[in-house]
């Protein structure tokens, strides 16, 4: 069955940019049938789509933060990635890689283990 | 953005009690209404989705209603293991939004 793992840099400081990578498994980024998704988790704010991308490489970024973010889709390496540029200590958060079926109910049905980042000043 | 507003933030219950959460959209997302149930130092897992469709596996005493703005879930007879927080999320608009959450703790 599918498994996201997110990989990357636990600590990054005030201003510079937050990376990470989602490495799939158990299954082909190619597919028609899932978006890809970053979402993150803070104690103050709660849940947060980031944005998501799907296998052609189109992309959907939260307003909020699309001035800030890419995701990209690496088929050859079966992973997506999150860059994140400028980042203040509000960015500090868990970082999930995640799943969405293409459906007429979408749901969040896979979810990486999460990604700890801190952002120092 | 569609603002979900979730009440109460928290609530204390008893093995056996029937709880209800209740979730509020600030526009309509038809029926287009996921809730999810997260346990510390776990990711959330879906429970329901499009309002009232019980995910595969999912124990037949969580239930979920409403249209519109305004849902509802509903756990009759709580168990030990459903003490843990509780999101609800709306995929009508983008972006999808999550609600803050309802955390069910032991009274």
């Amino acid at each position: 069955h599918l498994q996201l793992q997110e990989s990357g840099p636990g600590l990054v400081k005030s201003s510079e940019t937050l990376s990470l990578t989602c490495a799939v498994s158990g299954g082909s980024l190619v597919t028609s049938s899932y978006y890809w998704a970053w979402i993150r988790q803070t104690p103050g704010e709660g849940l947060e789509l980031i944005g998501n991308i799907y296998h052609t490489g189109s992309t959907y970024y939260n307003p909020s933060l699309a001035s800030r973010v890419t995701i990209s889709i690496d088929t050859s390496k079966n992973h997506f990635s999150l860059k994140l540029t400028s980042v203040t200590a509000a960015d500090t958060a868990v970082y999930y890689c995640a799943t969405a079926a293409v459906d007429l109910y979408s749901y969040i049905d896979v979810w990486g283990k999460g990604a700890t980042v801190t952002v120092s000043s | 953005d569609i603002q979900m507003t979730q009440s109460p933030s928290s609530l204390s219950a008893s093995v056996g009690d029937t709880v209800t959460i209740t979730c509020r959209a600030s526009h309509t997302v038809t029926n287009y209404l996921n809730w999810y149930q997260q346990k510390p130092g776990t990711t959330p897992t879906v429970l329901i989705y499009g309002t009232s469709i019980l995910q595969s596996g999912v124990p037949s005493r969580f239930s979920g209603s409403g249209i519109g703005t305004d849902f509802s879930l509903t756990i009759s007879g709580l168990q030990p293991e459903d003490f843990a927080t509780y999101y609800c999320q709306q995929t009508y608009g983008s972006p999808w939004t999550f609600g803050r959450g309802t955390r069910v703790e032991i009274e």
